[in-house]
C-alpha cells in the first residue's frame, strides 16, 4: 500500500505570497493532520481534519487554512507568508487509536 | 495545557549496548495515548511505540519498550541491543481528547560503532 504523500517536495516563495501545500493520505485513511517543523524542533500542532471537518486546531494564526476533500486528500493554505514561516511541513494520516502515519514533507523556503 | 518535556537533547549508546530516553508530559485529561516516534535524519517519521494511558502494562515491540509511570507522567523509551540504524532524532509525543497532538523538542540518539 501507498504511503502518505506529499506534493511537493520543495518550494521557495517570497515573503507575502500564498503557497498551498497537499496530502494524500494512506488509503483507508480517513483523517488528516498537519504540522510544522522548524529545523531542529519537534513537529508543532497545526489542524486535523476527520471526514471533512475540523476536528482540532493548534496555535497557530489565521493565516494557516486547510481544507479536505470528499477523497480525503487536504490542502495546507498559508497566506501572507512570513520569513518565519520556513519549515518542514508534515502532513500524517490517521488510524487505529490516532496513530499518526507520516508524509516526507514539504520543505518551504521564504525568502 | 498539555505538555511534553524531553530534557536530554542528545544521548549516545555503544552498539548492542541499552539506551533509555526520558519524557515526562502533563495534561489534565483522564484518557490520552503516548507515543515515541523516530526520525532519522532527512527521512520520515515512523512510529516507535504506542501506550494507552488506561493501560497499567508497559508497551513493548522488538527490542523497544516503555516505562510508563502514569503517577509521576513519565513516559522513558528504552532500546535494547542497539544497532547503528537506530540513530536518529526521537521524539516523545501525546494525544487527548481535545484532538490536539503535542510533541517534545526530541532526543539524538547516537550510536557508537
Amino acid at each position: 500500500d501507498a504511503g502518505v504523500t506529499q506534493s511537493p517536495t520543495h518550494l521557495i516563495k517570497t515573503r507575502g505570497q500564498h503557497v498551498t501545500l497537499r496530502c494524500s493520505p494512506i488509503s483507508g485513511h480517513k483523517s488528516v493532520s498537519w504540522y510544522q517543523q522548524v529545523l531542529g524542533q519537534g513537529p508543532q500542532f497545526i489542524f486535523q481534519y476527520y471526514e471533512k471537518e475540523e476536528r482540532g486546531r493548534g496555535n497557530f494564526p489565521d493565516r494557516f487554512s486547510a481544507r479536505q476533500f470528499p477523497n480525503y486528500s487536504s490542502e495546507l493554505n498559508v497566506n501572507a507568508l512570513l520569513l518565519g514561516d520556513s519549515a518542514l511541513y508534515l502532513c500524517a494520516s490517521g488510524s487505529y487509536q490516532e496513530t499518526q502515519y507520516f508524509g516526507p514533507g514539504t520543505r518551504l523556503l521564504v525568502l | 495545557a498539555q505538555t511534553v518535556t524531553q530534557s536530554q537533547p542528545e544521548m549516545s549508546v555503544q552498539e548492542a549496548e541499552t539506551v533509555t530516553l526520558s519524557c515526562t508530559y502533563d495534561t489534565s485529561e483522564s484518557d490520552y495515548y503516548l507515543f515515541w516516534y523516530k526520525q532519522p535524519p532527512s527521512r520520515q517519521m515512523i512510529l516507535v511505540i504506542r501506550q494507552e494511558a488506561y493501560k497499567q502494562q508497559n508497551a513493548t515491540e522488538n527490542r523497544f519498550s516503555v516505562n510508563f509511570q502514569k503517577a509521576a507522567k513519565s513516559f522513558s523509551l528504552k532500546i535494547s541491543d542497539s544497532q547503528l540504524g537506530d540513530a536518529a532524532m526521537y521524539f516523545c509525543a501525546s494525544f487527548s481528547g481535545t484532538y490536539k497532538y503535542i510533541f517534545g523538542t526530541g532526543t539524538r540518539l547516537k550510536v557508537l560503532a
